[in-house]
């Protein structure tokens, strides 16, 4: 069964510590995507990957870092240098980077206090 | 500035009666447009496309209507069941590859 799979659903952080949040996907797919959406703020995108061992800023890039090293892997770091983490975070994930329709999985709610 | 807007935060329309949700875009480079529904805590799911070369694309109860003299584009549902219920993204790309652009979303009500 493909998809993409996003663990933790839920994860609680104390405010100054980096965390990891976890995307796999099993579709094969060439490029993905991470998204934030914060309440009246609509999907804002952080960074995406187009190719192993390549990606690229999005608009909201300051404060997080990610890695592509396998395909089915885009893990995303959410540092201390990053002001509000507090967030719902998804991750996407599309056939190749000229594939409009992108598949996103079920999000992670960080809380940091 | 954003590139693609969605003016109506929420809506709420009577079960059976139709659903209409507008979004605007600014970049007359895009050439294809998607939207996406949203329940809370889950992951948006992809509903219905349009291609620039069109200007109605429809499945089912869901028709997308897209009028590129205006920049303008809409989402009907037809007839609107309390499943509908959630929020609506209507997203935009250009040619190449550039990522899709979000609007912020409009959140459906269907009342029975």
């Amino acid at each position: 069964d493909g998809g993409i799979t996003q663990s933790p659903k839920y994860l609680f952080r104390k405010e100054g510590q980096n965390v990891t949040l976890s995307c796999e996907q099993n579709l094969n797919h060439d490029a993905m995507y991470w998204y934030r959406q914060d309440p009246g703020q609509g999907l804002r995108l952080i960074y995406y990957s187009q190719i192993v061992n390549d990606f690229q800023k999005g608009d909201i890039a300051e404060g997080y870092s990610v890695s592509r090293e396998k395909k089915e892997s885009f893990p995303l770091t959410v540092t201390s240098a990053q002001k509000n983490p507090t967030a719902f975070y998804l991750c996407a994930s599309a056939v190749g980077a000229q594939s409009y329709e992108q598949y996103f999985g079920p999000g992670t709610r960080l809380t940091v206090t | 500035d954003q590139q693609v807007k969605q003016n109506s935060p929420s809506l709420s329309v009577q079960e059976g009666r139709i659903s209409i949700l507008n979004c605007d875009y600014t970049n007359s480079m895009f050439d294809y447009f998607l939207w996406y529904k949203k329940y809370p805590a889950e992951g948006p799911t992809f509903l219905i496309s349009i291609s620039s070369i069109k200007d109605k694309n429809e499945d089912g109860r869901f028709t997308v209507f897209l009028n590129k003299s205006a920049k303008h584009l809409s989402l009907h549902i037809v007839p609107s069941q309390p499943g509908d219920s959630a929020v609506y993204f209507c997203a935009a790309s250009g040619s190449g590859n550039t990522p899709l652009v979000f609007g912020k979303g409009t959140r459906l009500s269907v009342i029975a």
